[in-house]
This record gives structure tokens, sequence and C-alpha cells, in this order.
């Protein structure tokens, strides 16, 4: 399995809501991510998660919290979104830190907060 | 502040030809650089890299040269292909403790049959 699992696909949700994105790799891989992508701009790192532990948060609003419950599992729970937090919301995975063998991206969640 | 620019939003080659897509940075600490494809609505493709102490990489009709006394490098396509359209992207990583993926802003390429 070479695949980073991203669900839902898609996620229209209001802002008193609470929802949460999942991702999930059986690579083995030890270093997970998370990623915001707006249209027509690159991705922008939000969280990074290092043998299950929060190593960066790129000052992240608390409306978003991350949660690895194991090797293989990452989430992102929702709560409180405003507008603006519409994006694609990515999730990668990586064997090393260095990023030498490139990190592995899933197919993104498309959130969209009315 | 960019790290990672890509100055050229997009790029139009026929089919056959060599496309060139362009990346400059200015972190000199970076020492891994990345190129990755994008098509609409799917996470972005790892393609190739290359490490900061190398100045070319090569993986089939795929090279990547690095020229670190101008904080340039680019990536080769050759020959191109129509499957090859697509937004590529320019990442660099600090490596270490940062782990932190630095993208440009891409670049759209059409490669016209």
């Amino acid at each position: 399995d070479t695949e980073v699992t991203q669900t839902p696909k898609h996620l229209v949700m209001g802002m008193t809501n609470k929802k949460s994105l999942k991702c999930e790799q059986h690579m083995g891989h030890r270093a997970m991510y998370w990623y915001k992508q707006k249209a027509k701009k690159p991705p922008e790192l939000m969280f990074v998660y290092s043998y299950e532990k929060l190593s960066i948060n790129e000052s992240v609003p608390s409306r978003f919290s991350p949660e690895c419950p194991n090797s293989s599992l990452l989430n992102l729970h929702l709560h409180a979104l405003q507008p603006e937090d519409s994006a694609l919301y990515l999730c990668a995975s990586s064997q090393s830190w260095s990023g030498v063998y490139g990190y592995t991206f899933g197919s993104g969640t498309r959130l969209t907060v009315v | 502040d960019q790290q990672v620019k890509q100055n050229s939003p997009s790029l139009s080659v026929q089919e056959g030809r060599i496309s060139i897509l362009n990346c400059d940075y200015t972190n000199s600490m970076f020492d891994y650089f990345l190129w990755y494809k994008k098509y609409p609505a799917e996470g972005p493709t790892f393609l190739i890299s290359i490490s900061s102490i190398k100045d070319k990489n090569e993986d089939g009709r795929f090279t990547v040269f690095l020229n670190k006394s101008a904080k340039h490098l680019s990536l080769h396509i050759v020959p191109s292909q129509p499957g090859d359209s697509a937004v590529y992207f320019c990442a660099a990583t600090l490596g270490g403790s940062q782990g932190n993926l630095i993208f440009g802003k891409g670049t759209k390429l059409s490669v016209k049959p």
C-alpha cells in the first residue's frame, strides 16, 4: 500500500458545526503532515507529527485541532470555522525528515464553510 | 517573504519538445529540493528530488538541475507528453528537525499535441 487516504473527499459545514477530517497511511511513515491549500496558491503547512507527537504547529488557530491516535492515522478536528477556512486540506506522510524520498500526499478534502 | 519562487505562472510547450520549469530560492540552508506535479482535485505527486550537494538528478524523462551559486533549480521534461499537463510545484526543505516542505506558487504546464 503506497497511498495516503483522506476522508471525506468533500465536506460542507456550517460555522457552528464540529467535524473531523481523517487521514490514513500504511507505509510505515513516521512523519505526517496537514497542509492547507487555497485556490491558485501553494500548499501551506499547518501541523507536523513525528512519531505520533506534534512537533510543528505553524501558528494555526485553535479552531483546528490535530490528533494522531496511532502511527497510521491522523485526524484534524474542526470547530467554529469561518468561511475563509474553505480550502483543500491535504494530508501527507514521509519516511524521513529530510524529504529526500518525497512526501506522499493524499487527494485532499475539499472543505466549504457556509 | 517567499523563500521559494516560481516566477512563471504558466508554460505552453509542443508535444515532443523539452519543457523547462524554473525555480529560485532565497534560503541557502535548504538541503533538499523537490518537484511535485498536481492535477486538479488531486494531491501533489512527488516527481523527483535533488540533494543540495548535487547538481543534477535524472529519472527517466525528468531531470532536475541545481545551481547553488545562483540559488536556482530547473526541471527538464524530455520529451514532453500531453499527460504531463499539470501544475508543477517546486519545494524545498530544511531537513533535520524541521521537516517542513516550503512550496513555490506553481507553474501550470500545458503540453499541446
